[in-house]
């Protein structure tokens, strides 16, 4: 079991640039969620996945945020024309599932800043 | 809508003596709640969780925390903490059977 893996581990990037994080859940889980956590305050739920399918997606996460998971294993974050608001640790977790009570294992985080 | 409240931003502490970290939640349908513990540039990881059955949930270091309905709360306790303790806690509610909802989080300082 080598948990969740996120890269990379930071990006700085200029404002209005694009971005992209991958996410490596843990080996046979299901379900791939993202959050974010900005400074001093616990992380916010944006999008998860069963599968290849986004099942939901947070209001948070505004038209230039889009995420995938194409063949239900790695999942990408997008995020276009960055803005400073958009600096934050960009969590990823998986679980096991179906079931909505398995444990969420998250990965160490992509730390993006937004000159 | 379910929030989570955790009532102390910090806690500082003396190796060996007891703690207490307070979570409050408001909901109104089945609880599910979890403490997670981030250690400094690390991600989350679980310490426990309730789900159903004895309200009181133990973790394999020695945390415990007690759900208790009357007074929508969920605070973590430990008789006994170490340096090694030292990390944010974050007290958690499961939404809908997929989003977790996070406090604002409680760092914890145990000093010598």
């Amino acid at each position: 079991d080598t948990g969740v893996s996120q890269n990379p581990r930071h990006k700085i990037t200029k404002r209005g640039q694009n971005v992209t994080f991958r996410c490596d859940p843990i080996s046979e889980h299901n379900r791939l969620y993202w959050y974010r956590q900005t400074l001093g305050q616990g992380p916010e739920f944006l999008t998860y996945f069963q599968n290849e399918a986004q099942l939901e997606k947070s209001r948070l996460l505004s038209d230039r945020f889009s995420a995938e998971r194409p063949k239900g294993s790695f999942s990408t974050l997008e995020i276009q024309r960055t803005e400073q608001g958009d600096s934050a640790m960009y969590l990823c977790a998986s679980s096991l599932g179906p079931g909505g009570t398995d444990t969420q294992y998250f990965g160490p985080g992509t730390r993006l800043t937004v000159l | 809508a379910q929030s989570v409240t955790q009532l102390d931003s910090q806690v500082p502490v003396f190796e060996e003596a007891p703690v207490e970290l307070r979570c409050n939640y408001s909901s109104s349908v089945s609880v599910y709640l979890f403490w997670y513990v981030q250690y400094p540039n690390q991600g989350l990881q679980l310490l426990l969780k309730y789900l159903s059955g004895s309200t009181l949930v133990e973790s394999i270091n020695g945390f415990e925390a007690e759900f208790n309905k009357s007074q929508t709360s969920f605070h973590l306790r430990k008789p006994s903490v170490h340096i090694s303790d030292t990390a944010e806690y974050f007290c958690a509610v499961l939404i809908s059977n997929y989003k977790l909802t996070f406090g604002k989080g409680t760092l914890l300082t145990v000093n010598p």
